[in-house]
This record gives structure tokens, sequence and C-alpha cells, in this order.
């Protein structure tokens, strides 16, 4: 199958600084790209959606200021949280959206980030 | 916002035994979808029904859909220790073609040896 990968796998930064994440689609290109968060023991919540050569698409109640995403290429989209707070610890993890129907989307493996 | 409630919210049950796991949502599909996750990993697709489809089998999964009680189950038969993972349904479409997902709250299914 489809492979997505994701860096880094773990992320420890210090409250104020940004920290980019890469999600990128290894053998396939992905003209739309998904980013999810998921706070322990819970279920995944939709942040956004990626779309290659325009502007993301936030979900309701997620700033687009403080988590940019940038989606430069067919395979790679980025997601920068900036002046990153503990409160957004969490684990970070993106998909990608094959092309073609049934749009089957691939995970990547996700982003453990720790704000200290 | 989640649209799907799942049930139970935790499992344990014996090697060997079948595990059954019920997801409900809220609003129309163009499909659903099965997900595992090993704890602090990604998510592994395990199988995808269309809204048009009742039952779907893939190796020891077995996968049905009631639109008409928006809901759908996930049979694990003969189940494994490797098994013991959590299980998410999610939901993609409606009218329009977004591409996005919509989880349900999980169920961690623990497989005992």
């Amino acid at each position: 199958g489809a492979v997505v990968s994701q860096h880094p796998s773990r992320v420890i930064c210090k409250s104020g600084t940004s920290v980019k994440i890469e999600c990128r689609s290894l053998d396939f290109q992905a003209t739309t790209m998904f980013w999810y968060r998921q706070f322990p023991k819970q279920s995944l919540m939709l942040m956004a959606t990626s779309n290659e050569g325009s502007k993301a698409t936030y979900e309701q109640g997620v700033e687009k200021d403080k988590f940019l995403i940038n989606h430069a290429s067919l395979t790679l989209s980025t997601l920068t949280v900036t002046s990153a707070h503990p409160e957004d610890s969490s684990f970070y993890i993106c998909s990608a959206r094959a092309p073609l129907w049934p749009y089957e989307q691939y995970f990547g493996p996700g982003t453990r980030l720790t704000v200290t | 916002s989640q649209q799907g409630e799942e049930d139970p919210q935790a499992l344990s049950i014996q090697e060997g035994e079948n595990a059954t796991m019920n997801c409900s949502y809220k609003t129309s599909i163009n499909n659903l979808q099965w997900y595992r996750q090993n704890s602090g990993r990604g998510l592994v697709h395990l199988i995808l029904i269309r809204s048009n489809e009742r039952e779907k089998h893939s190796g020891r999964l077995r996968v049905t859909l009631d639109t008409s009680k928006k809901s759908s189950s996930l049979l694990i038969t003969a189940s494994r220790a490797a098994d013991t993972a959590s299980y998410f349904c999610a939901t993609a479409g409606g009218s329009s073609n977004t591409g996005k997902l919509i989880f349900g709250q999980g169920t961690t299914l623990q497989v005992k040896p």
C-alpha cells in the first residue's frame, strides 16, 4: 500500500518556540492532505484540510495563525505550530488522500510534540 | 467535531474469542471505514464499506453497515493477542466530496493470551 511519512516522529520544544512537522506521500501524489490531532486515550480530531497550491481549510475552533499549514508540492505538506505552549502538546497525525476513487486516506505514523 | 460514537469504549477478551465493536454516526455518508491504532502509533486502514453495501469481509474481519440506523459493526473472529489495539470507525462524505473523515471515539480492545 501507499506510504506516508512524518518527520520528526518526536519533538520536544520550549514554550514560545515554533515547531515544523512534515508530512510526505512517498509513492503517490496527493493534492489533498489532512492534519489531525489526538490527545491521550482520545480519538483523532480533524484540524485542517491541506490543498496543494491553495490555502488550507481549517475546522471550526482551530486557530489558523497558530497552526500554519503549507502544501507546497504534491508530496509534501507541513504543519507549523507557532509560539507553542504546553497545551499544544499532543500527537499530530497527517494523512494523504489517494488521487483516485475511493480516495482512500493513508496515514502517517504521527509526531509526538511535547512543549515544556 | 466528532460525529461517531463507538461502543464499547473498552473490551477485554480471551484469545480465540470474537470481538464486536459498534459505531453510530449522525449524518449521511458516502462510506464508512475502520482503522486500527496500536498505542502511540499511526493508523492502519482495515476496511472500507460503501453506503450502498451492507456487509463486507476481509480475512478475520467482518463489517456491517445499516444506513437506516446509521450504525456499523466490526467483528474480529478468532482474536489474537496481536489484535490488541484501539479501533476507530470513520465516516466520509455526504453530498460533498471533500474527503474529510470524521472519527468515532474508538474502542480499546485487549486480547489476553
